[in-house]
């Protein structure tokens, strides 16, 4: 069994669509949730992180942590043409936000 | 600010050939990382440094070596290269935890080198 499970897509919605892209990990151990954005051809870069379980919001993006269920959601509202790219939700091992561990990320299409 | 940097963007090598890919940062990071991803397994950690002379193994270390003699460089060698290579890798680089919160220091990527092993 994979640490961190992560559904690969693509989901594919219109514009304006709430999107939720979700992430199941099996280590209790993690205590920070990241979710990092990938456009084609380029390096990851972090969307936003969450430590133990709540939400925490960011312009239309939103983090929901679940750690009695282990299960961690992104959601983004009013979704854009630009929002298009692959989402991957990673932890880090230990202290610091360095050794990660990465769901496979899912690919998300948002057509005009 | 050029951010991390990797060279070559695209690489094609025989069975059995070394190379080194090179990765170079220019924010004055302690901590750089080599990772590698692949189809349907997500992005592994190879090899990591937490400053200049100092090197330790992430998840896949095999077939691969990293030394790391200058803080702004960390090249990623393969000793005798195997279709199991194929991959993206990507280079990342941030501040180190001993020296501030890591907690507000991401890792920020480089672009990646496509590596195919014929």
């Amino acid at each position: 069994q994979k640490e961190v499970e992560q559904d690969p897509g693509p989901l594919s919605v219109p514009e304006g669509a709430i999107v939720s892209l979700n992430c199941t990990y099996s280590n209790s151990a993690f205590q920070y949730f990241m979710w990092y954005r990938q456009y084609s051809r380029k390096g990851p870069e972090l969307l936003m992180y969450t430590y133990s379980s709540g939400n925490k919001e960011d312009g239309r993006f939103t983090a929901q942590v679940d750690k009695s269920s282990k299960y961690i959601s992104l959601f983004i509202r009013d979704s854009q043409p630009s929002d298009s790219a692959t989402y991957l939700c990673a932890m880090p091992r230990d202290t610091g936000f360095q050794k990660l561990v990465f769901g496979t990320g899912t690919r998300l299409l948002v057509s005009p | 600010n050029a951010g991390v940097t990797q060279t070559p963007k695209f690489q094609v090598l025989k069975t059995g050939q070394s190379m080194t890919l090179q990765c170079a940062q220019d924010m004055n990071h302690e901590y750089m990382s080599w990772y590698r991803q692949d189809p349907g397994m997500g992005l592994r950690l190879i090899h990591y440094s937490v400053g200049a002379g100092i090197t330790d193994q992430g998840e896949v270390p095999n077939g691969y070596n990293v030394s790391r003699s200058t803080t702004e460089d960390f090249p990623l060698r393969l000793l005798s290269a195997a279709p199991s290579q194929t991959s993206v890798y990507f280079c990342a680089s941030s501040y180190s935890y001993a020296r501030k919160s890591s907690y507000n220091s991401p890792l920020h990527f480089g672009n990646g080198t496509r590596l195919t092993v014929t």
